[in-house]
Parts: structure tokens; C-alpha cells; sequence
């Protein structure tokens, strides 16, 4: 039972690169998220979809896209990556607007 | 615009002893849902417990149960008998109950327990 599974566990980025963060489920979940934690700050919703094709903003959208293709995955892009964007990244699913979030293990990012 | 408070930094409590997480909300919607999450140092978050705004009754899961004051507007987590295995992070969160998930998180509260 894999759950929701984040790639890479770890990055480390120049300013300016840029990279996709993998996210897949096998649950069958429609709703998809990603957040970033940042230290004293909790986490913060930067994307979500409610099902294939369908995307929209969080809070913090800014240098992010996504796209959602199939059911299964959501992966999150960072167009070019700068400093600020240094966090921890979670991908999360569920299957209605009011049940549990199944989070992935994070992916930890630095940008230098 | 939904707002999650968790005025408890820190918090440092005796192994056996029961703990209270506070947590209050503001929302002017009038269905949403109300989440408690664990985060070990081990950087995964666990889900632990869901209260919603129509429950007539306080959510429980185990050890863990959520003491809803829906006209104070507080959500705070109960933790029973508490174990060396409970210090992590606590998060509340919450949703409104309509449209797409979107939680809206606290600051959270690091638990430790002491032996």
C-alpha cells in the first residue's frame, strides 16, 4: 500500500535552475494538494486540483506550476528556483473535501 | 478568511500525565472541518483526528480526543496517558466544507514528554 509518493526526498538547486517535484497516489483520490513548510510558519497550500484537468491557486502560488493529467499524479514545478523557495515541499491527497489529507513524506529543497 | 491560532509554542509534560494542544479558529463559513496532525522528527505528518462542524459530538480516536467549544471557537487536542512516543509537532488545521480541500494550518505546538 504505497499511499502518496513524493520524488526526490532531497534537492539542492542553483538560483535560476529549475526542476518538477514528483507526486503520485494510488488511492483513486480526486483532490490533490501541495504545501511548503517553512520554520515557525506551519504549512501553506501552493496548488490543489479537484480532479484530472482541474488546477487552481493556494495561498502561495508564486514561481510554482502544476498540471494534472491523470488521476494519479500532480507533479509541482519550479520554473526558475530562487532562495525563497528554500522549504519543505509536501504532496497530499484525499478522497472528499472532508476527510484525512494522506501526505507524502516531503521533499526537502535548497536553493543556494 | 480562515485563520488557525496555536498560542502554545511549546509545551513540556510528564510521561502518565494528560496534555491539552490549543487551537482556535476563525471562519465566518458555517460548515468546516477541524484536523489534528502529528509531525515526529522524522518529518512525516500523521493524521490523528477530524472534527466537524455539524458533529454533535466531540470527536475521539484512542488516546486522543478533540474538546470542540464551537462558540469559543477552540479545538483543542486531548492527549490521554501520554507516552515518550507522543513528542512531536502538533498541527490543527482546518477546511471549509465546500468546494476544493483547502486547509488552512497553525504554527503548531511542539510537544515533549519527559520521562
Amino acid at each position: 500500500n504505497a499511499g502518496v509518493t513524493q520524488t526526490p526526498k532531497f534537492q539542492v538547486l542553483k538560483t535560476g535552475q529549475s526542476m518538477t517535484l514528483q507526486c503520485a497516489q494510488d488511492m483513486n483520490h480526486e483532490y490533490m494538494s501541495w504545501y511548503r513548510q517553512d520554520p515557525g510558519m506551519g504549512l501553506r497550500l501552493i496548488h490543489y486540483s479537484v480532479g484530472a484537468g482541474i488546477t487552481d491557486q493556494g495561498e502561495v502560488p508564486n514561481g510554482y506550476n502544476v498540471s494534472r493529467s491523470t488521476t494519479e499524479d500532480f507533479p509541482l514545478r519550479l520554473l526558475s528556483a530562487a532562495p525563497s523557495q528554500t522549504s519543505v515541499y509536501f504532496c497530499a491527497s484525499s478522497y472528499s473535501n472532508n476527510s484525512p489529507l494522506h501526505f507524502g513524506n516531503g521533499t526537502r529543497l535548497t536553493v543556494t | 478568511a480562515q485563520k488557525i491560532t496555536q498560542t502554545q509554542p511549546g509545551m513540556f509534560v510528564q510521561e502518565k500525565e494528560a496534555v491539552t494542544l490549543d487551537c482556535t479558529y476563525d471562519t465566518s463559513d458555517p460548515s468546516y472541518g477541524l484536523f489534528w496532525y502529528k509531525q515526529p522528527s522524522s518529518g512525516e505528518m500523521i493524521f490523528l483526528i477530524y472534527q466537524g462542524s455539524y458533529d454533535q459530538q466531540n470527536a475521539t480516536e484512542g488516546r486522543y480526543s478533540l474538546n470542540f467549544q464551537k462558540a469559543r471557537k477552540s479545538a483543542n487536542l486531548v492527549i490521554s496517558a501520554s507516552q515518550l512516543g507522543d513528542s512531536a509537532m502538533y498541527f490543527c488545521a482546518m477546511s471549509v466544507i465546500q468546494g476544493a480541500q483547502k486547509l488552512v494550518f497553525g504554527q503548531g505546538t511542539r510537544l515533549t514528554i519527559n520521562p
